[in-house]
């Protein structure tokens, strides 16, 4: 069965540094989303992304977030400058044409120190 | 924008119990998603379940969408289930994301 892959599964990074989490959709998805869960609250939608463009964000994907699709492969999300409250498991998920079912993927840990 | 409130937010059981799990939301919605959250922070999918009744193995849901709920039955629970179980819901506004639900957090006990 086609899934979503997340790497890397956890990474501990220093305040203040660049990360960038990668996802491989299922590959003939065309919507592609971000979102984040800080330990113990609910799932909260960062972003979406269809024809090489944001379609949507939410009011927590700022200007330290981007994403990008590098290749017919894989989209990243990338924070600039992470801060301690950027602490979270980030989920990445992919939706096909004309359907609504969403496939997760297994989530990447960040904890930022 | 859409509110989604899951009840009960806490359950505990012993195993071999059955439960059911309540999924409310505010507005229309053109799907709904049932996933568990297993104790390394995955998210599984249980079920894509915009209207109607769906089983699987000890597991079955109900979306009754013109009444704005959702309900998760889990029959003969395991200590295996524990975890926390999330729906969510893809509006009908025009937007294309999933809005998450509240949770509800169940621990079976052995």
């Amino acid at each position: 069965e086609p899934e979503v892959t997340q790497t890397p599964s956890h990474q501990v990074t220093q305040m203040g540094q660049e990360v960038i989490l990668r996802c491989v959709p299922i590959s003939n998805h065309l919507y592609f989303y971000w979102y984040r869960q800080i330990l113990g609250q609910k799932v909260e939608f960062l972003v979406s992304f269809y024809n090489n463009e944001i379609s949507e964000k939410s009011e927590i994907f700022d200007d330290q977030f981007s994403v990008e699709r590098p290749d017919g492969s894989n989209f990243t999300l990338k924070i600039r400058s992470t801060k301690l409250e950027d602490s979270a498991m980030y989920f990445c998920a992919s939706t096909a044409k004309g359907r609504t079912e969403a496939f997760f993927g297994q989530g990447t840990r960040l904890t930022v120190v | 924008g859409i509110q989604v409130e899951q009840s009960p937010p806490d359950l505990i059981l012993q195993e071999g119990a059955n439960s059911t799990l309540r999924c409310n939301f505010s507005d229309s919605v053109n799907n709904l998603q049932w996933f568990h959250q297993n104790p390394w922070g995955q998210l599984i999918n249980l079920f894509y379940i915009p209207s109607g009744t769906k089983q699987n193995g000890r597991l079955s849901a109900t979306t009754v969408a013109t009444e704005r709920y959702s309900l998760l039955y889990i029959s003969s629970s395991q200590t295996t289930d524990s975890g926390v179980y999330f729906c969510a819901v893809h509006t009908t506004s025009g937007t294309y994301k999933y809005i998450f639900g509240t949770g509800t957090r169940l621990k079976v006990l052995a």
